[in-house]
């Protein structure tokens, strides 16, 4: 059984751009969640989601950061016109059906806006 | 606010020794507390969890400890090897909410063999 897959494994984007993490969970999971690691720091919850829902989107920054989980494909965290303090580890984490508190992360995308 | 603190936030041992670290909540409706492991460049690996009805955990070498009236729990990490390099992360949620996570800010713990 594979396990949270995330990509890109890194990131670079200039100011101004646009990101897009991508997030897939692993089989039979059909819970994502997204955290935030900034350096020296624990994770930060910002949004999480269930097929085609937004469940809890209270960690997430109201201007330039999106989230998606569609019927097919990836879940997508989006951040547009990003800016210095966007660089972090996004980490993306599913739980299964009935066992939502056991959440298995990805191995992160590193971003970095120069 | 912090709703979890974590302590120490880094710590030598050397290898065979006891790694402790402490964590405290404040949220009395938390009611799963995991501990996470994460090596650099990686995420976090989920190595053992405890619910406020129990006050002791064992697995191999880790143990978590949990005091309810006092709203701490510590992990104790036995013999601690060299490969048990790496920062630990506590964490907290409140079930039947959105399963957030709540993380302490992480120890990094170095075996020195």
């Amino acid at each position: 059984n594979a396990g949270v897959m995330q990509n890109p494994r890194h990131l670079v984007r200039r100011r101004g751009q646009e990101a897009r993490l991508r997030c897939s969970p692993m089989k039979g999971h059909s819970h994502v969640y997204w955290y935030r690691q900034l350096p020296e720091e624990g994770l930060k919850f910002m949004v999480y989601l269930q097929k085609e829902n937004i469940i809890d989107e209270s960690g997430m920054p109201k201007e330039r950061f999106s989230a998606e989980f569609p019927k097919e494909g990836p879940s997508i965290l989006r951040i547009q016109q990003v800016v210095r303090g966007d660089s972090a580890a996004y980490f993306c984490a599913s739980s299964p059906n009935g066992q939502l508190y056991e959440q298995y992360f990805g191995p992160g995308t590193r971003l970095t806006v120069t | 606010q912090q709703q979890v603190k974590q302590s120490p936030q880094s710590l030598i041992v050397q290898k065979g020794g006891i790694s402790i670290i402490n964590c405290a909540y404040e949220n009395t409706a938390f009611d799963y507390f995991p501990w996470y492991q994460q090596f650099p460049g990686k995420g976090p690996a989920l190595l053992i969890a405890i619910r406020p009805d129990v006050s002791e955990k064992k697995e191999g070498r880790f143990t978590i400890s949990f005091n309810k009236s006092a709203k701490q729990f510590s992990l104790h990490i036995m013999d601690s090897q060299p490969g048990d390099s790496a920062t630990y992360f506590c964490a907290a949620l409140t079930q039947g909410g959105s399963e957030k996570l709540v993380f302490g800010k992480g120890m990094k713990l170095t075996v020195n063999p």
